[in-house]
């Protein structure tokens, strides 16, 4: 069965650090990736995508996201969080179907 | 274009009781999709359409009706409101059907149901 899964439960960091997303995913055929994006009291919008090419995706607001096909996973990065960046953050697979994974929490501290 | 509007915004419940929760796109999307987010679960699929007059189930579709009568409509119907459909419901649509791109959401409706 199709499944995602986001290791990363609740992350905090300070303004400027560097972030990693973990999202990996169980399917074995070809998949659609995203990010999604939720801001404290807003809905949820699209931080990127991957479809094919170039395994490297950027993004809105300097997020990229790297496909790696062998390990399944489509972690997100930022080389330098802000503290707008506090959100939760979602990754979706589409394979046979779309699935989110539960979402990682991230606070930034100034 | 206003995107996607859901109605309404916060709304408490009674057990037992029904009500409807409304969304509507004006993009002319064909895929639209419920969902709903509780804590630690993320979002999950309860009810979808690929086109008017077509819906399907999703993940979690027991307690909830939908349908399609229109393109820009799709309606989510509680039939008897149980504590355990306490969540924040979003209404989301995409171009494509029947295999959805990027999802476009509503801002959500919080429910109660005490």
């Amino acid at each position: 069965a199709q499944s995602v899964s986001q290791h990363n439960h609740h992350v905090i960091l300070s303004e400027a650090a560097s972030l990693e997303l973990g999202c990996n995913y169980s399917y074995g055929g070809t998949v659609n990736l995203f990010w999604y994006v939720q801001y404290p009291g807003q809905h949820l919008q699209l931080l990127l995508k991957y479809f094919s090419g170039d395994p490297l995706v950027k993004g809105i607001k300097g997020f990229e996201a790297e496909f790696i096909k062998s390990k399944f996973s489509f972690n997100l990065r930022k080389p330098s969080v802000q503290w707008s960046d506090t959100a939760e953050y979602f990754c979706a697979v589409l394979g046979e179907k779309l699935t989110f994974g539960t979402g990682t929490r991230l606070t930034i501290i100034p | 274009n206003a995107g996607v509007t859901q109605t309404p915004k916060f709304q408490v419940l009674k057990t037992g009781q029904s009500m409807t929760l409304q969304c509507a796109q004006d993009m002319n999307h064909e895929y639209m999709s419920w969902y709903r987010q509780d804590p630690g679960m993320g979002l999950r699929l309860i009810h979808y359409s690929v086109g008017a007059g077509i819906t399907d189930q999703g993940e979690v579709p027991n307690g909830y009706n939908v349908s399609r009568s229109t393109t820009e409509d799709f309606p989510l119907r509680l039939l008897s409101a149980a504590p355990s459909q306490t969540s924040v419901y979003f209404c989301a649509s995409s171009l494509q059907a029947p295999y959805p791109d990027t999802q476009y959401f509503g801002p959500g409706t919080r429910l109660t149901v005490l």
